[in-house]
């Protein structure tokens, strides 16, 4: 399952499918992306970052890829689980005691 | 390794009244972040501070709002005379330093309702 933009706040995918989460940032300036993970009723969660050096970083079944060209930055889930289920936010800073800037969110609900 | 602490993590007020929100940073941070949010909504950035400083409160409201982070003990979000749009999950992040590139770890929330 894949959505574009902020406007598509909800993504449903079947249990094992991947899941692909897009955010379009706002600032060119931006050189340090994270993704974070919200359950309901909880912090975020850190899953990855990416340096604007780099345009690909995987971790343990997640993979970020950043586009500085377009300013878009993807969140993908490999064989997505029930326990994925979340609210999904890019947030984005540039370096230098700056605050972070939150997307707006994408719901990820996996059917199993 | 504990985490962020926040507490309370559920506080109720009626109008006027005064809302403070603790945060405890993981172990070896000294830089503590303050942010809200509202239901179906990201999270905005309100301040951030480091021991007995007020580095950026660029997201703070003017007023009723402050923040202090003292040399011992948790750093506390104040809100005086609440009114019901402060009705909100306020979280605290802490990174171990202040750059950009620095990691934050998120508390797990103080949810504030005003009656």
């Amino acid at each position: 399952g894949e959505n574009v933009g902020l406007h598509l706040p909800t993504l449903s995918v079947q249990e094992g499918d991947n899941s692909i989460i897009n955010c379009a940032y706002s600032n060119s300036a931006s050189d340090y992306f994270i993704w974070y993970k919200q359950e309901s009723g909880k912090g975020p969660q850190f899953i990855i970052d990416i340096r604007s050096n780099m345009d690909k970083r995987q971790g343990q079944r997640v993979t970020v890829l950043l586009n500085k060209t377009v300013k878009h930055l993807s969140l993908q889930i490999a064989a997505t689980q029930p326990g994925d289920s979340a609210v999904y936010f890019c947030a984005e800073t540039f370096s230098g005691n700056t605050p972070l800037v939150f997307g707006k969110g994408t719901r990820l609900s996996v059917i199993a | 390794n504990a985490g962020v602490m926040q507490n309370p993590r559920h506080l109720v007020r009626r109008r006027g009244q005064e809302a403070r929100l603790r945060c405890s940073p993981m172990k070896g941070h000294s830089h503590v972040y303050w942010y809200r949010q509202l239901p179906e909504e990201g999270l905005k950035f309100m301040v951030y501070l480091q021991k007995e400083n007020i580095i950026d409160e660029s997201g703070m409201p003017k007023e009723r709002f402050s923040a202090e982070f003292p040399k011992e003990g948790p750093s506390i979000l104040r809100i005086q005379q609440v009114v019901r749009g402060d009705s909100a999950a306020y979280f605290c992040a802490s990174s171990k330093s202040g750059v950009g590139t620095d990691t934050q770890y998120f508390g797990p929330g103080t949810r504030l309702t005003v009656l």
